[in-house]
């Protein structure tokens, strides 16, 4: 596609639900990115992939998050018993970098999820 | 432990007034400090990358600096359509993490 899409673009949830996000990358970026925005707060760093692996999940913050990509292309966010604190604006983006080097990436525009 | 602070959290401008925007970090090995916009509801869109203190980079109204410390984005004479927040990244070995980001309103 031309950008970097995820939906969904909002999702509510009760607390102790799963939840699953999803990012469609840039055709032909081979690296993947997930990142959480709370209110006020910069952006902080959950996964990388390069390609289908990730050989950094160091801040994914807490066992009931995972991710998984497949094909080298879409990627799923799951939050397995959601909580309140889940609560925050899920970015994607990729990159076209076959390494983890510097280089721009091109962001979706976020999965707003709200856990009540 | 690598940080990036960004200053000030919030700035208001009359159209026209020129300023600017610090982001200092610390981080072992960086590899590259970059600048993104982000508008209300959007994703960031990337505006710059710099790579080695003393090297600047410039597009349209806005002009990046960098030092070994900070980095500066300087905006000159803005206008209302460049209200955004502006948000610093650098990258290091093995992670690239972001500032808060500057939330920039321009006047008319």
């Amino acid at each position: 596609g031309a950008g970097v899409s995820q939906s969904p673009s909002n999702k509510v949830t009760e607390k102790g639900k799963d939840v699953e996000l999803r990012c469609d990358p840039i055709s032909g970026h081979t690296a993947l990115y997930w990142y959480r925005q709370s209110l006020g707060q910069g952006l902080e760093f959950l996964i990388y992939f390069q390609g289908n692996s990730a050989p950094d999940k160091s801040g994914l913050p807490s066992d009931r998050f995972s991710a998984e990509r497949t094909g080298g292309s879409v990627s799923t966010l799951t939050i397995q018993r959601t909580q309140q604190e889940d609560s925050a604006v899920y970015l994607c983006a990729s990159s076209r970098d076959t390494r983890r080097i510097t280089g721009e990436l091109f962001f979706g525009e976020g999965s707003r999820l709200t856990v009540l | 432990e690598d940080q990036v602070t960004q200053s000030p959290e919030a700035l208001r401008l009359q159209e026209g007034e020129s300023s600017s925007l610090n982001c200092s970090y610390t981080v072992s090995g960086l590899r590259g400090l970059f600048w993104y916009r982000q508008d209300p509801g959007k994703g960031p869109e990337f505006l710059f990358t710099l790579y080695s203190a003393g090297e600047e980079k410039e597009k349209e109204r806005l002009k990046a600096t960098l030092t070994k410390k900070e980095s500066f984005l300087h905006i000159t004479a803005p206008k209302p359509e460049d209200s955004a927040t502006y948000l610093c990244a650098v990258q290091a070995v093995n992670d690239m993490r972001f500032g808060a980001g500057t939330r920039l309103t321009v006047k008319p």
